[in-house]
């Protein structure tokens, strides 16, 4: 199956852009790139997903490399709210959705 | 508006034990799924179901039970607890036309079975 790879941890100021990056290099052509999040003690929320071209949402953008072995989920302004553990998700043939270990980002004041 | 409720929040069992975890949803979402988190290991699907009365199973999902007799409602049940499914468990929901697009989670329950 193919997997993700994200950092472990991050770290960003409030109120400054964040660049998360997420490797699939295993990708095929017909999987879809989907990022959740988590915040403490709560469920996953899902935040944006792309195919092919970039996609911004009122939440966050999705950049995806032209080859679609990476793809870049981009906060623009972050706040304390986002601090979270960030999931980049691969659906595979339209069905099963594989679950990355995440990236945890703190938010600095 | 609610959204995805699962209840309790936290249960301790004994080995063979058994007891029901519960989902409800209130969006009149055809697909709902259970899954469970564990450090370490991404969330993986147990069962999920794309309608009343149609359940189908995940990646992992021996010593669960399923049901689905209303759109509401999707318990999950474990009939003989083992160590092995101490876990958060998390119930998911979806329109069925973007059935694995977008889910809504609930909160989870925490799961130690001693």
């Amino acid at each position: 199956d193919a997997k993700t790879t994200q950092p472990n941890s991050m770290e960003s100021n409030e109120e400054e852009p964040v660049h998360l990056p997420c490797n699939h290099s295993t990708i095929s052509g017909t999987d879809y790139i989907h990022w959740y999040r988590q915040l403490p003690s709560q469920g996953p929320e899902y935040v944006i997903h792309g195919l092919t071209s970039n996609v911004n949402n009122r939440m966050a953008s999705l950049a995806i490399a032209e080859d679609r072995k990476s793809s870049t989920l981009i906060l623009h302004r972050a706040t304390l709210r986002d601090a979270a553990v960030y999931y980049c998700i691969l659906r595979v043939n339209n069905r099963k959705l594989i679950w990355g270990l995440g990236t945890s980002l703190a938010v600095n004041p | 508006n609610a959204g995805v409720t699962q209840t309790p929040k936290f249960q301790v069992l004994k080995t063979g034990q058994s007891m029901t975890l519960q989902c409800a949803q209130d969006m009149n979402h055809e697909y709902m799924s259970w899954y469970r988190q564990d450090p370490g290991m991404g969330l993986r699907l147990i069962h999920y179901s794309v309608g009343a009365g149609i359940t189908d199973q995940g990646e992992v999902p021996n010593g669960y039970n399923v049901s689905r007799s209303t759109t509401e409602d999707f318990p999950l049940r474990l009939l003989s607890a083992a160590p092995s499914q101490t876990s958060v468990y998390f119930c998911a929901s979806s329109r069925r036309d973007s059935w694995n697009e977008k889910l809504f989670f609930g909160s989870g329950t925490q799961l130690s079975v001693l």
